[in-house]
């Protein structure tokens, strides 16, 4: 059974700060990785997917890593804005169309 | 930008009624996806959809629930008789020759 667990659960820090999100997973047959963005209340936003052959993903300020050999994935963001401050999720699919996995999220606040 | 959308964003009933979610996935895609997340909790897969049938299904996804796409358009998730522990919000999400998958905001389903 697929377990996902992110780390850290909160983290703040200040603005212009570059951080680092983690996710691991349990079992390595992965098909890809997702990586979310939640804001309070509301739906997820999709950022960044991994397919299994990939090695990293990038978008804008967003860069995403996967070894998957050694069950994790890293989510950077470069110079923090508070508009980045929300809850980031990362799910791993293990089938084409089926079943995917969440992590519990890192919740995210930058402060100005 | 396509978008999924979920009716109602909030839904109130009392225990032991029916109550039907509503989506319109994104119009070509092909893969239907229903998620759950209680309040405070992961987000969890409930079931998977391709080719008017069910791809894969979570143990959450019993004799309760089903899932049917009635017309070329829409996506339902049915709870026949909702329990309070059946409270949470419900996402949809469809993916079309990619394998990002894109949600819905999301309906908030009370049971009283």
């Amino acid at each position: 059974k697929q377990e996902v667990t992110q780390i850290p659960a909160a983290l703040s820090v200040p603005e212009g700060e570059n951080l680092v999100l983690n996710c691991s997973f349990t079992d390595s047959a992965i098909y890809n990785l997702q990586w979310f963005r939640q804001d309070p209340g509301k739906g997820l936003t999709s950022l960044l997917l991994i397919q299994s052959s990939q090695r990293e993903q990038t978008s804008g300020r967003l860069n995403a890593s996967l070894d998957k050999s050694s069950g994790r994935s890293t989510l950077y963001i470069a110079a923090s804005q508070p508009g980045d401050s929300a809850t980031y999720l990362c799910a791993v699919v293990n089938t084409n169309a089926g079943k995917s996995t969440f992590g519990d999220g890192t919740t995210l606040t930058v402060k100005p | 930008e396509p978008e999924v959308t979920q009716t109602p964003s909030h839904q109130v009933t009392q225990m032991g009624q029916e109550v039907i979610l509503r989506c319109v996935p994104i119009s070509n895609h092909l893969y239907f996806y229903w998620y759950r997340q209680i309040l405070g909790q992961k987000v969890e897969f409930l079931v998977s959809f391709y080719n008017n049938e069910i791809s894969e299904k979570s143990e959450i996804f019993d004799d309760q629930f089903s899932v049917e796409r009635p017309d070329g358009s829409n996506f339902t998730l049915k709870i026949r008789s909702t329990k309070l522990e059946d409270s949470a919000m419900y996402f949809c999400a469809s993916r079309g020759g990619t394998p990002s998958r894109y949600f819905g905001a999301g309906t908030r389903l009370s049971v009283l």
